[in-house]
């Protein structure tokens, strides 16, 4: 069985300051990795994925994230945070079965 | 490139009422999921395509929902009948293939009263 836990429901980061949203991951195959970003009433974008190429994953507005096998971890970055980042995100996992398993989003507050 | 299109966007209906649902995926697509989003939680599998046929609907509660995919193109879920717990967000997404990348649909939100 294949799991994805968020470590944080909710985050709030003032504008200008990093951004870190946490992922563990749990699978017994060689896993791809994705973020998504989800804005009110909207549907998921994709962010980034890892399919096991570099670990250090570049994404779209900035954001990044990092592999770590050892640590089972896949976790979200960005060194400023902007007002227009505020949305929720999930952490995805596509094991064996290449269907995408969730985690169960963190909320990003991003205050002036 | 259009996106993924889905309709209608809201809905509310009252228990024991049947409602459907509408996904037309990018084009070429040959792979179609249906994703069910309740308040607070991540999106949860409820069926896959591959053309016209069911990959996996594993988690589909078959008792009440319904899915199909004609031609290999557009797809309907059909929910009959609804149940106040089916209150969520119901997600279509396309890919070319897996493990291709997956693209999301804006999603119809359902209220069941």
């Amino acid at each position: 069985a294949q799991s994805v836990t968020q470590l944080d429901s909710h985050v709030s980061v003032s504008e200008g300051t990093p951004v870190l949203l946490r992922c563990n991951y749990s699978s017994s195959y060689s896993p791809s990795l994705f973020w998504y970003v989800q804005h009110p009433n909207k549907g998921l974008q994709l962010l980034l994925k890892y399919t096991s190429a570099a670990t250090l994953v570049k994404g779209i507005n900035g954001f990044e994230a990092e592999f770590k096998k050892s640590e089972t971890s896949f976790h979200l970055t960005k060194p400023s945070a902007h007002m227009s980042d505020a949305a929720e995100y999930f952490c995805a996992l596509s094991g064996s079965a290449r269907q995408l398993t969730f985690g169960s989003g963190t909320q990003l507050t991003v205050l002036p | 490139e259009a996106g993924v299109a889905q309709s209608p966007r809201y809905k509310i209906i009252e228990k024991r009422q049947s409602v459907a649902f509408w996904c037309n995926p990018i084009s070429g697509h040959a792979t179609l999921y249906w994703y069910q989003q309740i308040l607070g939680q991540g999106p949860k599998l409820l069926i896959q395509f591959q053309n016209n046929g069911v990959v996996d609907d594993s988690q589909l509660p078959k008792d009440r929902f319904s899915a199909e995919r004609l031609k290999g193109v557009d797809s309907t879920l059909k929910i009959q009948p609804a149940k106040l717990e089916d209150s969520a967000v119901y997600l279509c997404a396309s890919s070319l293939a897996p493990p291709e990348t997956q693209y999301f649909g804006p999603g119809t939100r359902l209220l069941v009263l």
